[in-house]
């Protein structure tokens, strides 16, 4: 089956535009994570769907950023009036949620944001 | 909080040569742990995983053990390929309300095996 899908694949804009960054999870997957990747750093944790919900926001850096997601399915990532330091490669990885044990998050190919 | 520190690289190797990429964690609760790997030009991939002390991860001949009394989760492989040439990502997960949860990534490290 199909995996994780982000569109746009790369971006470039303008210091102080707004961008949309689109994710595609896995069909039957119910939780949904942003995370993002600065030249040089780790991933970092942005945000946390479980279903249409976002039971942990503590990863968004401003409040520039905000995401949504409808339908228990596509989400977006929105960065408000962007700064430089909002480069990066964001990345949405999907799972399945249970009460179990962990259960693996698979990741989109990202979306590479550049601002000039 | 909680973090992952793991070996910078770049790390440069011959075919056939001994991996090890450390990694240590520092968590609160009791996490899983995780190699992600990422090769050029595709998506994170999970490469292994354990979830409990003392357990051993494997797979396409990487190891890793959790060790709780080091808190570390170190890779390893007897003999790197060409084709295991990528970026290496340590991470945790801890459980809350008994879901799996975000993961803490450490910062990667590039591997390049030369032929």
């Amino acid at each position: 089956g199909a995996g994780v899908s982000q569109s746009p694949s790369n971006k470039v804009t303008e210091k102080g535009k707004d961008v949309e960054l689109r994710c595609d999870p896995i069909s039957g997957h119910t939780a949904l994570y942003w995370y993002r990747q600065r030249l040089g750093q780790g991933l970092e944790f942005l945000i946390y769907f479980q279903g249409n919900s976002a039971p942990d926001k503590s990863g968004l850096p401003s409040d520039r950023f905000s995401a949504e997601r409808t339908g228990e399915s596509v989400s977006t990532l929105t960065i408000q009036r962007t700064q430089q330091e909002d480069s990066a490669v964001y990345l949405c990885a999907s799972s399945l949620a249970s009460v179990a044990a962990y259960n693996e998050q698979f990741f989109g190919p990202g979306t590479r944001l550049t601002v000039l | 909080g909680d973090s992952v520190t793991q070996m910078e690289g770049p790390v440069t190797l011959s075919e056939e040569a001994f991996l090890t990429i450390n990694c240590t964690y520092t968590a609160t609760g009791y996490p899983s742990l995780f190699w992600y790997v990422q090769y050029p030009g595709e998506g994170l991939q999970l490469l292994l995983k354990a979830t409990k002390a003392d357990d051993k991860g494997s797979n396409k001949g990487f190891e890793a053990t959790y060790r709780k009394e080091t808190t570390s989760f170190h890779l390893e492989k007897g003999s790197v390929q060409v084709s295991d040439s990528a970026v290496y990502f340590c991470a945790l997960s801890e459980t809350r309300g008994g879901s799996n949860y975000k993961l803490t990534f450490g910062k990667g490290t590039l591997l390049t095996v030369n032929p």
